[in-house]
């Protein structure tokens, strides 16, 4: 079965700063990632997803991540923080295999002014 | 946005009482699932449809059911509630595929006393 695992329950960034969060996958067969945004009080909205057409992908916002497949990675990066980036972000994986998604546990982004 | 409506969207319910929560679509879309959110723990996934009348386990399947007899309602009900089942519950939707991405209702915060 299939599962992601997110380094990192809270990270801090500066605002202007490198936003880098981790995610790393597990699956046996080829699979399909994608990165999610939730802000307070709300439901989860896609920011960038990886379908097997280019490594690189981009997102909405300014986001934009790259699958490894060697490192088993999708790791989400931004190259300059805003203060209304301030949100959990979850990394989650399906394939063509199964019809379920899996969610991380999710990373909680601190902007500090 | 995606035309998913969670009913009700909060509820206080006693504990060994019955709950349904409901999830309805306009979207049309073949997928449907229900996910619990906690802290610590992400999202996990309760139960998914793939069709009418077609439905499978999640993650954490155990004092759940759903039903779907038409394409637009996904009900989740909680035959007897317990304390461990205060949680949010957010339904999401997906055309189908595991290469198309999710979308997500508002959620719906259930507290069992």
């Amino acid at each position: 079965a299939q599962s992601v695992t997110q380094l990192g329950s809270h990270v801090s960034v500066s605002e202007g700063a490198l936003v880098l969060l981790r995610c790393n996958y597990s699956s046996s067969v080829p699979p399909y990632l994608f990165w999610y945004v939730q802000y307070p009080n709300q439901g989860l909205q896609l920011l960038l997803k990886y379908t097997s057409a280019a490594t690189l992908v981009k997102g909405i916002n300014g986001f934009e991540a790259e699958f490894k497949k060697s490192e088993t990675s999708f790791h989400l990066t931004k190259p300059s923080a805003h203060m209304s980036d301030a949100a959990e972000y979850f990394c989650a994986v399906s394939t063509n295999r199964d019809d379920k998604i899996i969610f991380g546990k999710g990373t909680r982004l601190h902007i500090l002014p | 946005d995606a035309g998913i409506t969670q009913s009700p969207r909060h509820k206080v319910t006693e504990t060994g009482t019955p709950v349904t929560l409901r999830c309805h679509q306009t979207e049309n879309h073949r997928y449907m699932y229900w996910y619990r959110q906690d802290p610590g723990h992400g999202l996990r996934l309760i139960h998914y449809s793939y069709g009418v009348k077609d439905t499978d386990k999640g993650e954490v399947s155990d004092g759940y059911s759903v039903s779907r007899s038409k394409t637009e309602d996904f009900l989740l009900t909680l035959e007897s509630a317990t304390s461990s089942q205060t949680s949010v519950y957010f339904c999401a939707i997906s055309e189908g595929r595991t290469n198309t991405e999710a979308f997500f209702g508002q959620g719906t915060r259930l507290t069992v006393v």
